[in-house]
């Protein structure tokens, strides 16, 4: 059974970096069949696809993102990390972290249960 | 402002048959046959109940079909039950660098 684990701070201070890891179990960041994902929902909106990451450590960042944004992973810990510099009230959301597959499985499969970070003073 | 479009909220009385639309680019829906659909339930994570236009994951009803035609895909839940009370998101894959958009979700009502 595939699980994904987030963790973090769920208090980030204007203008510093918000961090946050996936723990993956049940499958293998290592893999060449799948992204691993980062999605976020701001309070009562829509979901947001943030970025993911591929097996060979290739990126793909929301274009609104990408100047801020940095996502990695850590194969012999089999979880992948998000941070985001210089954050405001705009980043406070719930972030999910997500599988998305390559062709033809292109869709989120499984999703971590999400955890709320505000961005406050 | 989200890519795709969707309307806000569909309601229908037990029983009864819903669809939502979703609307797009050739860029996104158009482009692609990589249309997906999750249901959230409040303070829940999405749930993938199709994937590529109109496939159903193992466990889901099949009472939950998909389509598309051109730039707009389509979920259609027949014999609406009270437990389909709950926001719905397409998404697609994109060619552009934003590599995955989602509509704004269209809070399902059962009367």
């Amino acid at each position: 059974q595939v699980q994904l684990q987030e963790s973090g701070p769920g208090v980030v201070t204007p203008s510093q970096t918000l961090s946050l890891t996936c723990t993956v179990s049940g499958a293998s960041i290592s893999s060449g069949d799948y992204y691993w994902s980062w999605v976020r929902q701001h309070p009562g909106k829509g979901l947001e696809w943030v970025g993911y990451i591929f097996h060979t450590g290739t990126t793909y960042y929301n274009p609104s993102l990408k100047s801020r944004l940095t996502i990695s992973m850590d194969t012999s810990e089999n979880h992948f990390s998000l941070k985001l510099t210089s954050v405001t009230a705009a980043d406070t959301a719930v972030y999910f972290c997500a599988r998305f597959g390559v062709p033809p499985r292109r869709h989120f499969d499984y999703w971590g249960q999400g955890t709320l970070v505000t961005v406050s003073s | 402002q989200s890519a795709l479009t969707q309307p806000a909220s569909v309601s229908g009385s037990p029983g009864q048959s819903i669809t939502i639309s979703c609307t797009g680019t050739r860029s996104d829906i158009g482009g692609y046959n990589y249309v997906s659909w999750y249901q959230q339930h409040p303070g829940k994570a999405p749930k993938v109940i199709i994937y590529e236009v109109t496939n159903r994951p193992s466990g889901v009803p099949d009472r939950f079909s998909g389509s598309k035609s051109g730039n707009t895909a389509s979920l259609t839940i027949s014999g609406l039950q009270a437990e389909d009370e709950a926001e719905y998101y397409c998404s697609s894959y994109t060619g552009t660098s934003t590599r995955v958009v989602f509509g704004g979700g269209t809070k399902v009502t059962v009367l």
